[in-house]
């Protein structure tokens, strides 16, 4: 079945211990991206990829790293996190081969409910 | 002002009902796109128009490029149809970047 999965489904976790949400693609998608959803703010966008190896900055990064090395993952990590990064995070991801393949439908992962104290 | 508002925030109908969800964005856009995140959180695509109507089922998705706006609709409306509605563009000069709406929460009573 294709799908996006992101482990885990619920974190509680306190302030400055490092911790890492995976993500993972099984429809071989170039691109991929992090978001979080706050109440009243809608999706933001943390990071970005667009292939291995290569990804971007998306609206609120501070604080996060992620990393591109198989085409597949695309793991989000909280070096320190803070209890501001308390959020629901969503992996997303997307055929973009070609320019044409921009417009292709996001597929997202069930989200992963972080709480940070 | 946000480049992408919804409208209304909140609606509550009667099963049965018409429903009708608004986007208004303010850049030039090359698409545009309809989500639905059910009550557990998960997201699924709907629609992705650049023109037109699309129809799936119950939903119809209009969009009207000089006038800035597109529309989604459900008809007969069912309480499972309850779940926020995000409308996401992506403008037309921007290398792959969506830009979102805060979302609709529809709620369709029994």
């Amino acid at each position: 079945e294709a799908q996006v999965t992101q482990n885990p489904r619920y974190l509680i976790t306190v302030t400055g211990k490092k911790l890492t949400v995976t993500c993972s693609q099984n429809m071989n998608h170039e691109y991929m991206s992090w978001y979080r959803q706050d109440p009243g703010l809608g999706l933001r966008q943390i990071y970005y990829s667009m292939n291995v190896e290569v990804t971007d900055k998306g609206d609120v990064p501070e604080g996060y790293k992620v990393s591109r090395k198989e085409k597949r993952n695309f793991p989000l990590i909280l070096e320190s996190p803070s209890p501001n990064q308390t959020s629901l995070y969503f992996c997303a991801s997307s055929l973009a081969q070609t320019w044409r393949d921009y417009n292709s439908p996001l597929h997202f992962g069930n989200g992963t409910r972080l709480t940070v104290t | 002002k946000n480049e992408v508002e919804q409208s209304p925030q909140n609606l509550t109908a009667q099963e049965g009902e018409f429903i009708t969800i608004n986007c208004s964005y303010s850049v030039g856009i090359s698409a545009l796109h309809w989500l639905q995140q059910h009550p557990g959180g998960g997201i699924v695509s709907l629609f992705m128009l650049s023109s037109g109507k699309k129809k799936h089922g119950r939903l119809i998705a209009t969009i009207n490029i000089q006038e800035k706006h597109s529309s989604l609709h459900i008809t007969a409306s069912h309480p499972r149809d309850s779940a926020v509605y995000i409308c996401a563009v992506r403008g037309a000069d921007s290398n792959y970047q969506l830009i979102w709406g805060a979302g609709t929460k529809l709620i369709i009573k029994p």
